[in-house]
């Protein structure tokens, strides 16, 4: 199963733009790249997830390295209730099934 | 849209006794839906894959024989921990797979005493 690589914690000042980096060197060119967010005691919540071209939605961007080996998810103005721990995860094409990394813990300074 | 729910929300019970969660898909049809658990200040661990209409497939090292999966429909999954013990405590999460991507339950506390 392909792994990720985030780091354990960030910081972040409110309102101010997230740039959360995650590694994925072994990916296979058929691996999704998702990203969710995960509230103490909640489940994950879906953020974003793509396949090679950068994505925006409304509630954040994904960019892609052109090798795809790595990727930013990108919160463009961080509010407190982004305070989350975001996990970085790679989609196998052929069972669906997600194994989670150890995720990176994002704390927003009000 | 995708919304998928899970019940009880939290159960306590005694050591031995039998544990059912349900895990249902309220706005579409999943026939693939996953089971994991977490514990305290750690990542979610992958326990088994649940197929519609067929068996469920455990990942290495969880017991088929304790955590009993059924997936008789296309919006229901249950899981069912039996003769739990303390050990089994955790909270457990589980997911339906739809438009590419799995969208996640609120998850279940479960406390064996």
């Amino acid at each position: 199963d392909a792994k990720t690589t985030q780091p354990n914690s960030m910081e972040s000042n409110e309102e101010e733009p997230v740039h959360l980096p995650c590694n994925h060197s072994t990916i296979s060119g058929t691996d999704y790249i998702h990203w969710y967010r995960q509230l103490p005691s909640q489940g994950p919540e879906y953020v974003i997830h793509g396949l090679t071209s950068n994505v925006n939605n409304r509630m954040a961007s994904l960019a892609i390295a052109e090798d795809r080996k790595s990727s930013t998810l990108i919160l463009h103005r961080a509010t407190l209730r982004d305070a989350a721990v975001y996990y970085c995860i790679l989609r196998d094409k052929g069972t669906y099934k997600y194994i989670f990394g150890t995720g990176t813990r994002l704390k927003v300074l009000a | 849209g995708a919304v998928v729910s899970q019940h009880p929300s939290r159960v306590i019970c005694k050591s031995g006794t039998s544990v059912k969660i349900e895990c249902r898909s309220l706005d579409f049809q999943a026939t693939t839906m996953f089971w994991y658990r977490q514990f305290p200040k750690k990542s979610l661990m992958l326990m088994a894959t649940s197929n519609e209409g067929s068996k469920a497939t455990y990942e290495q090292g969880v017991e088929k024989d304790k955590f009993l999966i059924n997936h008789a429909s296309l919006t229901l999954s249950t899981l069912t921990v039996t003769s739990a013990h303390p050990e089994d405590s955790s909270f457990y999460i589980c997911s339906a797979f739809t438009r590419d991507t799995q969208y996640f339950g609120p998850g279940t506390r479960l406390t064996v005493l």
